[in-house]
C-alpha cells in the first residue's frame, strides 16, 4: 500500500495561493491520487483526483510530475473558509480497505 | 441529489451498552465503507459493503460488525462499549469497486461513550 507523506501543518494569509505538497514513493502503476478536504466533525470532501500531469477544476489544480511519486495541490486565492485538513490519497480504488488516510495537513488561514 | 445520510448524528452511550449506526449511500451507489477517526489515530478503515457482503474488514475487534441490505442502506453495530469507542464513525459510499468516480463521504456520527 502506497503510503503518503504530508506537512503536519501549513499556514497562509486570504488571498494567497496553497500549496501542499504529498509525498508517495511507492505509488503502484493503477493508483489515482486523490485529495480531500475535512472541516472538524464532519466528513471528508473530494476535492480533486489525477494520474499524471495536470488537472484542475473550478477549487483547485493537482500538479504530478512524470515519476509520480510526489503530487502538489493548489488553491488559489485562499479565504477563511479553506481552514481545514487536507488529505493527500494514493490507491487503485479497487477496495476501500487500499485507500489510506495519513495525518493530513491542517492548513490554517489567517486575515 | 442527495449525499451520502448517517444516523444519528449525536450519541451518548453507557460503557457495555450496544449501539448500531445507520448510512443510506448516495442513490446508485452500491459499495459503503465505514471508517472511524478519532484524534490519535486518525481515519482508520473498519470495513467495505458491496452488493450485500463484507469485501474487506479492518483491524478492529468482532465487537465491530456491519451489514448492508440490498436497498444499499448499510448499518453498523458495536456491541460491549468501551470509553476507547469514542469517535467520530464515518461512511464512504462509491459506484463499487474499480467503477472509479472516487468516494463521497457523510458528516458522521459522533459517538461518545461514558
Amino acid at each position: 500500500l502506497a503510503k503518503t507523506t504530508q506537512p503536519i501543518s501549513m499556514d497562509s494569509y486570504e488571498g494567497q495561493e496553497v500549496n501542499i505538497t504529498c509525498s508517495h514513493n511507492n505509488i503502484a502503476t493503477n493508483d489515482y491520487i486523490t485529495w480531500y478536504q475535512q472541516f472538524p466533525s464532519q466528513g471528508p470532501r473530494f476535492i480533486i483526483q489525477g494520474y499524471k500531469t495536470k488537472v484542475t477544476n473550478e477549487v483547485a489544480s493537482l500538479f504530478i510530475p512524470a515519476d509520480r511519486k510526489s503530487s502538489t495541490l493548489s488553491l488559489p486565492r485562499v479565504s477563511l473558509s479553506d481552514t481545514a485538513v487536507y488529505y493527500c490519497l494514493v490507491g487503485d480504488y479497487s477496495s476501500a480497505s487500499k485507500i489510506i488516510f495519513g495525518s493530513g495537513t491542517r492548513l490554517s488561514i489567517r486575515p | 441529489k442527495a449525499g451520502v445520510t448517517q444516523t444519528p448524528r449525536y450519541l451518548i452511550k453507557t460503557r457495555g451498552q450496544q449501539v448500531t449506526l445507520s448510512c443510506s449511500p448516495i442513490s446508485g451507489h452500491r459499495s459503503v465503507s465505514w471508517y472511524q477517526q478519532t484524534p490519535g489515530q486518525g481515519l482508520q478503515f473498519l470495513f467495505e459493503y458491496f452488493s450485500e457482503t463484507q469485501r474487506n474488514k479492518g483491524n478492529f475487534p468482532g465487537r465491530f460488525s456491519g451489514r448492508q441490505f440490498s436497498n444499499s442502506r448499510s448499518e453498523m453495530n458495536v456491541s460491549t462499549l468501551e470509553l476507547g469507542d469514542s469517535a467520530l464513525y464515518l461512511c464512504a459510499s462509491s459506484l463499487g469497486p474499480d467503477r472509479g468516480g472516487g468516494y463521497t463521504f457523510g458528516s458522521g456520527t459522533r459517538l461518545t461513550v461514558v
